[in-house]
């Protein structure tokens, strides 16, 4: 088990909502990302945080933010949703930032369907 | 701009074949490149980078930086290789953004 927890396992939410995913890094990783994963594409990387900062940004809508609280969770707002945005949103975690040979370690992912 | 392409979105073969997991990348600097993989029910994990050069469940991988290629090999599959593979790039030094294929999905026949 690489540790890294993410909660709700399932979403299902109307158009038009908002909704909040958890993230809780292992225990000693200071940076966290975040990937959608929708049907047919590969993982596309949305955004980083180390140790409370947002350190790198990928494809990410302006509808969704995230943020790293002290406690080095992470949470990832997904606002005005879309039938697009419905995939499977996977937490990575890892002890440095800006190595890049640093191994990322993958929560379960929560999966959001959007009706 | 950096970019990984899989080719191959389904790689089915028997047990005891050799595999392939094709991997091209594009990317101006000096890339670091990995493998992750994900079984069933199961996270996704790292299998293996090129820097470690090691082999790891019988697969290895050596970046060709002529043909900018990365690809997964094992002499003689299992039934239990049976997963999703992905490869991703990530640059050296500086802010780095990971990219990943679109992955490959490979089904290991008895």
């Amino acid at each position: 088990d690489s540790g890294v927890t993410q909660t709700p396992k399932h979403l299902i939410t109307a158009t038009g909502q908002r909704v909040t995913l958890r993230c809780s890094p292992r225990s000693g990783d200071l940076s966290v990302y975040w990937y959608q994963q929708s049907l047919d594409q590969g993982l596309q990387f949305l955004i980083q945080y180390y140790n409370g900062e947002e350190r790198a940004k990928g494809n990410i809508l302006e509808r969704f933010s995230a943020q790293q609280f002290p406690d080095l969770h992470s949470e990832l707002n997904l606002s005005s949703l879309e039938l697009g945005d419905s995939a499977l949103y996977f937490c990575a975690s890892s002890v440095l930032v800006g190595i890049s040979t640093d191994t990322q370690y993958f929560g379960p992912g929560t999966r959001l369907t959007v009706l | 701009a950096q970019r990984v392409t899989q080719p191959e979105k389904l790689l089915s073969v028997f047990k005891g074949a050799p595999v392939e997991l094709k991997c091209n990348y594009s990317y101006s600097g000096s890339p670091e490149l990995f493998w992750y993989v994900q079984y069933s029910r199961q996270r996704l994990q790292l299998l293996l980078r090129h820097i470690s050069r090691e082999s790891i469940k019988g697969f290895t991988a050596d970046l060709n930086k002529g043909e900018t290629s990365f690809h997964l090999k094992k002499p003689f599959a299992q039934e239990e290789d049976s997963a999703m593979y992905y490869c991703a790039l990530s640059g050296r030094g500086g802010s780095y953004i990971p990219t990943f294929g679109r992955g490959t999905s490979l089904i290991v026949h008895p």
